[in-house]
């Protein structure tokens, strides 16, 4: 059974440009969760998204969004983009809304200049 | 006040040794805990789980949970080499909620 994808690996911005994350679940999981792990801040609650609609927000600044499709993949977007929000942005799926065990992806690398 | 607090470490135990990391939180509301290892370049992995107070027991894994003090705990039983990697606790109030990670400890088993 394939894990959670996310694409890219790595990815290089510019101050105020914007970064589009991608994230597929495992296979029959409904709730996709987006995480951003800045050094030594560990990790972040972003978002939460099941069965297309968002069900929870962190204390993120509304430039960051996202959205769910109908095949439960997700989409995570960053606007106007800031030096700080250098970090790895982890996607997690869990089977079902509120499930106990997250499963996550290896993550993408933003690094903005 | 951070929401879920940890030591970061690093933490060194001797192979073979019972490691220790605590966890305190703030959220009187909280009431499921999961304990997540990340090994380096890695993403988390759940390890534990815990929502009533008392012990629970996992092969090696003991994680403890006393909600009147607010603390979690994990004790590593005969640590390996290959237990060295950082530690995330993480709670939330229901299924329906977020989970709120902390920071992680490092932990270290020195062969």
């Amino acid at each position: 059974e394939a894990g959670v994808t996310q694409s890219p690996t790595h990815l290089i911005k510019t101050r105020g440009q914007q970064a589009t994350l991608r994230c597929s679940p495992i296979s029959g999981h409904t709730s996709v969760y987006w995480y951003q792990q800045a050094l030594g801040l560990g990790l972040q609650f972003l978002l939460w998204y099941d069965e297309g609609e968002e069900r929870n927000r962190g204390n993120f600044p509304p430039r960051f969004s996202g959205r769910q499709f109908p095949n439960y993949s997700s989409e995570l977007n960053v606007n106007a983009l800031e030096l700080e929000d250098s970090a790895l942005y982890l996607c997690a799926s869990s089977l079902i809304r509120g499930a106990e065990t997250q499963y996550f992806g290896p993550g993408t690398r933003l690094l903005v200049l | 006040q951070k929401e879920v607090e940890q030591n970061s470490g690093p933490l060194s135990v001797p192979e073979g040794a019972i490691a220790s990391l605590n966890c305190t939180y703030s959220d009187r509301g909280s009431q499921s805990f999961f304990w997540y290892r990340q090994y380096s370049g890695k993403s988390p992995e759940l390890i534990m789980s815990i929502y009533s107070n008392g012990d629970k027991e996992d092969g090696r894994f003991t994680a403890q949970l006393n909600k009147a003090s607010q603390y979690v705990s994990l004790l590593i039983r005969d640590s390996q080499p290959s237990d060295s990697a950082t530690y995330l606790c993480a709670g939330r109030r229901t299924s329906y909620d977020k989970v709120i990670f902390g920071p992680g400890t490092s932990l270290s088993v020195i062969p």
